[in-house]
């Protein structure tokens, strides 16, 4: 079954706004990541947060986690076109390396 | 520091085909593992190999699918025969060495099967 599950499914705003979107998941993690993926593309790493982690910050990007609410998010700060793609979170658990996505959050950044 | 590179980008084959597709680690990587997106479905798992050997294969769908790493380098994945269900984006990554961190994912393999 989808371990993440990410809200909003989808997202538009306008450049220079915030972005925020969030994820939930089921069971215990170890790490939590968030990927990109622009249209047709790869999916390109940004950013890890360990278990024993609260927040960390890459860039315009800041990513949170909240293990007692099993949750995290993403913010993406000043946003631009070039940020127009889908965002997924994965988790994975102590001990079990494979990846467990969610269906994803489709942000559209207007000009 | 060159990326994971899957070939080939794109594959159109008709069901009951082979097809055989190839991701190629970042150097020095142990971890490999093969992941796919079926159309309006979330990213799921299919293998993991830990240098030439098969670590997890829970994700596999079925004896359709096969895959191989031979000299834990690149690996390839099979699929014989084709079947339409089997159309989907087909992800590779990899990490480094006894470390469950980060993936570095490949640009995928559009595999369609008419």
């Amino acid at each position: 079954s989808q371990q993440g599950e990410e809200d909003p499914q989808a997202l538009s705003i306008q450049e220079g706004e915030n972005a925020t979107m969030n994820c939930s998941y089921k069971t215990s993690i170890n790490n939590l990541q968030w990927y990109r993926q622009n249209s047709g593309r790869g999916l390109v790493h940004l950013i890890l947060i360990r278990s024993n982690e609260r927040e960390k910050h890459s860039g315009r990007l800041r990513v949170t986690l909240d293990t007692s609410k099993k949750s995290s998010s993403l913010l993406i700060t000043a946003s631009r076109a070039a940020d127009t793609a889908s965002y997924f979170c994965a988790t994975d658990s102590v001990n079990d390396y494979k990846l467990s996505f969610g269906a994803g959050t489709t942000v559209t950044v207007r000009a | 520091e060159a990326g994971v590179t899957q070939f080939p980008s794109h594959s159109v084959i008709e069901k009951g085909q082979t097809v055989t597709l190839r991701c190629d680690p970042i150097s020095g990587h142990d971890n490999l593992y093969w992941y796919r997106r079926v159309m309006g479905k979330e990213i799921k798992f299919l293998l993991h190999f830990v240098k030439e050997s098969k670590q997890d294969e829970s994700g596999m769908p079925n004896n359709r699918f096969l895959a191989e790493r031979t000299g834990g380098t690149y690996s390839t994945l099979k699929v014989q025969p084709a079947e339409l269900e089997d159309s989907g984006v087909y992800f590779c990554a990899s990490s480094h060495r006894g470390w469950g961190g980060e993936q570095y994912f490949g640009p995928g393999t559009r595999l369609t099967v008419t």
